[in-house]
């Protein structure tokens, strides 16, 4: 049975720091691997996917990697802002599109 | 402008009542899901639908039931409320093995009194 880690369960950082959240998952056979936000009492926005062929994805300040023969991935928010303060969840994607999520790490940027 | 919409955003019920949570997607998306998250929980897959009439059970065991009799339109109901069933449900869809990920809507929260 696939599960997903995340760790830190929550971040609190001072505006502008560089930070590393992290993410591992037991069944390396996985189809790709996605990072969500998730804001508080909403639904999920999307922000990075890597397929299960692919070391990194990049996406303005993001940059998520993956390394599925260890079961680990990294999300880098570089210059982090306020704005960037949610919940950041961790999915691993299975056979017909099943995510298998970890329970996430809360970030707060305070200014 | 492609979206998926769930309707109501919050439902405050009584026990016992059915109720059913709708959800559509205007991508022509294949495959859509249900999710299952309790307050401070990760989220859990209860359904997911191949396409037009086709439902499977997810992984944690859910006394819901859904319907896919069109492509766009993935609708979840409950037939008897109860406390237990106090959580937030989120609807999600994609499509080619999810190759160009997920789309979420911004979930149902529902209550149940």
């Amino acid at each position: 049975k696939q599960e997903v880690t995340q760790i830190p369960a929550a971040l609190s950082v001072p505006e502008g720091e560089n930070l590393v959240l992290n993410c591992s998952f037991t069944d390396s056979a996985i189809y790709n691997l996605q990072w969500f936000r998730q804001d508080p009492g909403k639904g999920l926005t999307s922000l990075l996917l890597i397929q299960s062929s692919q070391r990194e994805q990049t996406s303005g300040r993001l940059n998520a990697s993956l390394d599925k023969s260890s079961g680990r991935s990294t999300l880098y928010i570089a210059a982090s802002q306020p704005g960037d303060s949610a919940t950041y969840l961790c999915a691993v994607v299975r056979g017909y599109g099943k995510l298998t999520f970890g329970q996430g790490t809360i970030l707060t940027v305070h200014p | 402008e492609a979206d998926i919409y769930q309707t109501p955003r919050y439902l405050v019920i009584g026990t016992g009542k059915k109720i059913t949570l709708e959800c559509s997607q205007t991508m022509g998306h294949d495959k859509m899901y249900w999710y299952q998250q309790d307050p401070g929980m990760e989220l859990h897959l209860i359904h997911y639908s191949y396409g037009v009439n086709s439902t499977e059970k997810g992984d944690l065991s859910s006394e819901s039931t859904v319907s896919r009799i069109r492509t766009e339109h993935f609708p979840l109901t409950l037939e008897s409320a109860r406390p237990s069933h106090t959580s937030q449900y989120l609807c999600a869809s994609s499509e080619f093995d999810s190759l160009w990920g997920y789309t979420f809507g911004s979930g149902t929260r529902l209550t149940v009194v």
